[in-house]
């Protein structure tokens, strides 16, 4: 399986707090990307870095990643109540046009 | 939702039915993907397509197909459906690196 992991499973925090969560993958990738699912809905694109990057920031996302670990990371800071959803890594394998996911990280934000 | 449109949006059926699920974009992208989503393993990649009639395995392929006959269009078929086979489906499709999901389908074996 090309299947990627993410760490924890599930995380609980208070509103305000920072959130971090981590992504190992299997294979060598072009990028790596960062997805949102809400409950019931389709996975939205947050954020993508590339091999040769090491760190890239959207607004209160920071991605870091550590292609000699095969390890990425996302924290969001001063997480509000909305960031409540599930937070998938996704990469590409560099034979093609495919994209391969982690078994995705269940966060919870407590108002 | 980027022009993304699956169906049906729900389907309950019987073991050893055949099953098609559909995926229509009005994006003109080249790739199209199925997924399937299970509590614990993530989602999975089932097939894709880079082209009409060019489709390809991805990691859980067995019991299915797809199809491609027009670029907005990708069926993916449960040949004979099993318990294993109840999930939830996603499409997406490819546009500056990133993807793009339908809404989902949530099928039900019995």
């Amino acid at each position: 399986s090309q299947q990627g992991e993410e760490d924890p499973q599930a995380l609980s925090i208070q509103e305000g707090e920072n959130a971090t969560m981590n992504c190992s993958y299997k294979t060598s990738i072009n990028n790596l990307q960062w997805y949102r699912q809400n409950s019931g809905r389709g996975l939205v694109h947050l954020i993508l870095i590339r091999s040769n990057e090491r760190e890239k920031h959207s607004g209160r996302l920071r991605v870091t990643l550590d292609t000699s670990k095969k390890s990425s990371s996302l924290l969001i800071t001063a997480s509000r109540a909305a960031d409540t959803a599930s937070y998938f890594c996704a990469t590409d394998a560099r034979t093609g046009n495919q994209f391969y996911f982690g078994t995705g990280t269940s966060l919870t934000v407590i108002p | 939702d980027a022009g993304i449109t699956q169906s049906p949006r729900h389907k309950v059926t019987e073991t050893g039915t055949p099953v098609t699920l559909r995926c229509h974009q009005t994006e003109n992208h080249r790739y199209m993907y199925w997924y399937r989503q299970d509590p614990g393993h993530g989602l999975r990649l089932i097939h894709y397509s880079y082209g009409v009639k060019d489709t390809d395995k991805g990691e859980v392929s067995d019991g299915y197909s797809v199809s491609r006959s027009k670029t907005e269009d990708f069926l993916l078929t449960l040949e004979s459906a099993t318990s294993s086979q109840t999930s939830v489906y996603f499409c997406a499709i490819t546009g500056n690196e990133k993807l793009f999901f339908g809404s989902g389908t949530q099928l039900s074996v019995l």
